[in-house]
């Protein structure tokens, strides 16, 4: 089965103090891995795409890097526009269109 | 913005009464997604479609159905609803991201369902 594991599953910041957030996969083969955020009461957004050990995507305060085993995502100087729930997800080993979703990690950027 | 709306967005109902929720787009996209979010499991898979009337189980499927007739609306039923369908539902479309096989997905705004 495959598995998708985020840690830690919340995260208390002070503005300005800089973090990572984990994400674990069991699945081989990747296809893929996505990074969403997600707001209180809201769909989740979608912020990047990794295809391969090494790669790496940014976007303002937020940079995601992937390894054959594990992703992360790196937040530089957090603000509190940046406080969200960050989700990560992978296709099924057994079909692309499917993603299997992590739980989450709930991060709090206080200013 | 993928052009995803979600109808009724809130929505409160007794338990054993039939409810559907709609999913609308406006970008011809071919595979769309309906999904439930609750707090502890994370956003799970209910069902999903990949054309017109050819809609296939994900891993919460038992109690719900779907149809497709037209490529912009994909419809979820709860046949008789139950207090463990309490939830926000979340519909999303896919469209293959430039380079590799894999298909980035996009979601609508949500649906919250209390069913009492």
């Amino acid at each position: 089965e495959d598995q998708v594991t985020q840690s830690p599953e919340a995260l208390r910041l002070q503005e300005g103090e800089s973090s990572s957030l984990n994400c674990s996969y069991t699945v081989s083969g990747l296809r893929g891995l996505f990074w969403y955020r997600q707001d209180p009461g809201k769909g989740p957004e979608f912020l990047f795409t990794l295809y391969s050990a090494g790669e790496e995507k940014e976007k303002e305060r937020l940079k995601a890097t992937l390894t054959k085993k594990e992703s992360f995502l790196h937040i530089t100087a957090p603000k509190p526009e940046d406080s969200a729930t960050y989700l990560c997800a992978v296709p099924a080993r057994s079909n692309d269109y499917k993603l299997s979703f992590g739980a989450g990690t709930t991060v709090t950027v206080r200013a | 913005d993928a052009g995803i709306t979600q109808s009724p967005r809130h929505k409160v109902t007794e338990t054993g009464t039939p409810v559907t929720l709609r999913c609308h787009q406006t970008e011809n996209h071919r595979y769309m997604y309906w999904y439930r979010q609750d707090p502890g499991h994370g956003l799970r898979l209910i069902h999903y479609s990949y054309g017109v009337k050819d809609t296939d189980k994900g891993e919460v499927s038992d109690g719900y159905s779907v149809s497709r007739s037209k490529t912009e609306d994909f419809l979820l039923t709860l046949e008789s609803a139950t207090s463990s369908q309490t939830s926000v539902y979340f519909c999303a479309i896919s469209e293959p991201a430039r380079g590799s096989g894999s298909y980035e997905q996009y979601f609508g705004p949500g649906t919250r369902l209390t069913v009492t």
